[in-house]
């Protein structure tokens, strides 16, 4: 079955400190891979995504994630965390053709400590 | 527009009620969808529109959902006789067709008392 796990429903880090939101996803093919974060009332908003090439994908605001194919991983990570980036973090797996219908982990909640 | 819209951003109905949640895509996305946001959960898959006609409702509920976009650009997602399993916070999302990313709006809130 096609799904994706978000292991840790919450973390907390200080401010300055580094951060990695891990994500596994099980699907037929290698999918497209996506990250989102989402605001206390907001929408989602697109952080990066993979779709082929570089494993190493960039992405706004600083953050990064990388594909390791024989692990099914695509975590997030970022050298220096913000009080701003405190909100919810959604990774997302989707098919390369067709419906474009996306499978999303049920979230990772990141704290920031000042 | 520059962004999804999509209003109310709150609704709240009576357990029985119908309702109807409106999306506005960005001009010029042919792919349209809605997900559905249960509290604690992430966003799932509910309808998906190309152009006019739903290219995959296979995570609509039951039939009492029900969405269309007759001109291609505007979704309405129709609820019959709510129940309060329904309370979510209703996400559409628009594409260029392309499958480079969502642009998501920022929701409806429905609950259903």
């Amino acid at each position: 079955a096609q799904s994706v796990t978000q292991p840790d429903i919450h973390i907390t880090v200080s401010e300055g400190a580094s951060l990695e939101l891990r994500c596994n996803y099980s699907y037929g093919a290698t999918p497209y891979l996506f990250w989102y974060v989402q605001s206390p009332g907001q929408g989602l908003q697109l952080l990066l995504k993979y779709f082929s090439g570089d494993t190493l994908v960039q992405g706004i605001k600083g953050f990064e994630a990388e594909f390791k194919r024989s692990q099914s991983s695509f975590n997030l990570r970022k050298p220096s965390v913000h009080w701003s980036d405190a909100a919810e973090y959604f990774c997302a797996v989707g098919p390369t053709s067709g419906t474009y219908k996306y499978i999303f982990g049920t979230g990772t909640r990141l704290k920031v400590l000042a | 527009g520059a962004g999804v819209s999509q209003t109310p951003s709150n609704k709240v109905t009576e357990k029985g009620k119908y309702v109807e949640l409106r999306c506005d895509p960005i001009s010029g996305h042919t792919a349209l969808y809605w997900y559905r946001q249960s509290l604690g959960q992430g966003p799932e898959f509910l309808i998906y529109f190309q152009g006019t006609g739903a290219a995959d409702d296979s995570g609509l509920p039951n039939d009492r959902f029900f969405a269309v976009r007759p001109e291609g650009s505007v979704s309405t997602l129709k609820i019959q006789r709510t129940e309060r399993g329904d309370s979510a916070v209703y996400l559409c999302a628009s594409s260029p067709g392309t499958g480079d990313g969502y642009t998501f709006g920022s929701g409806t809130r429905l609950t259903v008392v």
